[in-house]
């Protein structure tokens, strides 16, 4: 069944300050980690991807933290912009597989 | 996201009435997927098609729904005989041949179906 989840459905930050999105998955098999960006009335954007065998990595103001000892997930955004405010989800794969699974959802909010 | 492209992106139909959303892959872009979103929810998947080929249903509805990629133009999600709980965002999304990797899906907008 769908295995990832979010811990907070909202999220609210300061302009300018970091943002920490966070996801927890069930399925210790999923070998491949998406974040996706949803703004309002448009399909999820492709932000940044893990493999299972890695436990970080780096894009331009984002990083993805992979914990599989706990089966968690983040995402981080440095100096949140007002064109960040959407709705993030984290999605897992198997590689062998073709569905993504997503979780629910965060809704981060930007505060002037 | 602009290059998957569906349309219609909004689609309004009575109960009863056939659905159709169209989705045209990014180029060079051999795999396609479905997903339906309900408001304020994740994408759910329904199924997984190459060229000509359906490779994984096991998200759609036995019933009503089937899909299609032909050889030439643009996968079709068919609805029949729509009812109300149809009323959802239907995304599509490809990526090129995946061979032994993984590669991010890219979605286009999708398509707003609402039935009255």
């Amino acid at each position: 069944g769908e295995s990832v989840g979010l811990h907070l459905p909202t999220l609210s930050v300061q302009e300018g300050d970091n943002s920490i999105i966070n996801c927890a998955y069930s399925n210790s098999a999923s070998d491949y980690f998406i974040w996706y960006k949803q703004e309002s009335g448009k399909g999820p954007q492709f932000i940044i991807d893990i493999r299972s065998n890695m436990d970080k990595r780096q894009g331009q103001r984002v990083t993805v933290l992979l914990n599989k000892t706990v089966k968690h997930l983040s995402l981080q955004i440095a100096a949140t912009q007002p064109g960040d405010s959407a709705v993030y989800f984290c999605a897992e794969k198997y590689s062998s597989a073709s569905k993504i699974i997503f979780g629910s959802g965060t809704r981060l909010s930007i505060r002037p | 996201n602009a290059g998957v492209m569906q349309n219609p992106r909004h689609l309004v139909r009575r109960r009863g009435q056939e659905a159709r959303l169209r989705c045209s892959p990014m180029k060079g872009h051999s795999h396609v997927y479905w997903y339906r979103q309900l408001p304020e929810e994740g994408l759910k998947f329904m199924v997984y098609l190459q060229k000509e080929n359906i490779i994984d249903e096991s998200g759609m509805p036995k019933e009503r729904f089937s899909a299609e990629f032909p050889k030439e133009g643009p996968s079709i999600l068919r609805i029949q005989q729509v009812v109300r709980g149809d009323s959802a965002a239907y995304f599509c999304a490809s990526s090129p041949e995946e061979g032994t990797g993984v590669m991010p899906q890219h979605f286009g907008d999708g398509t707003r179906l609402s039935i009255l």
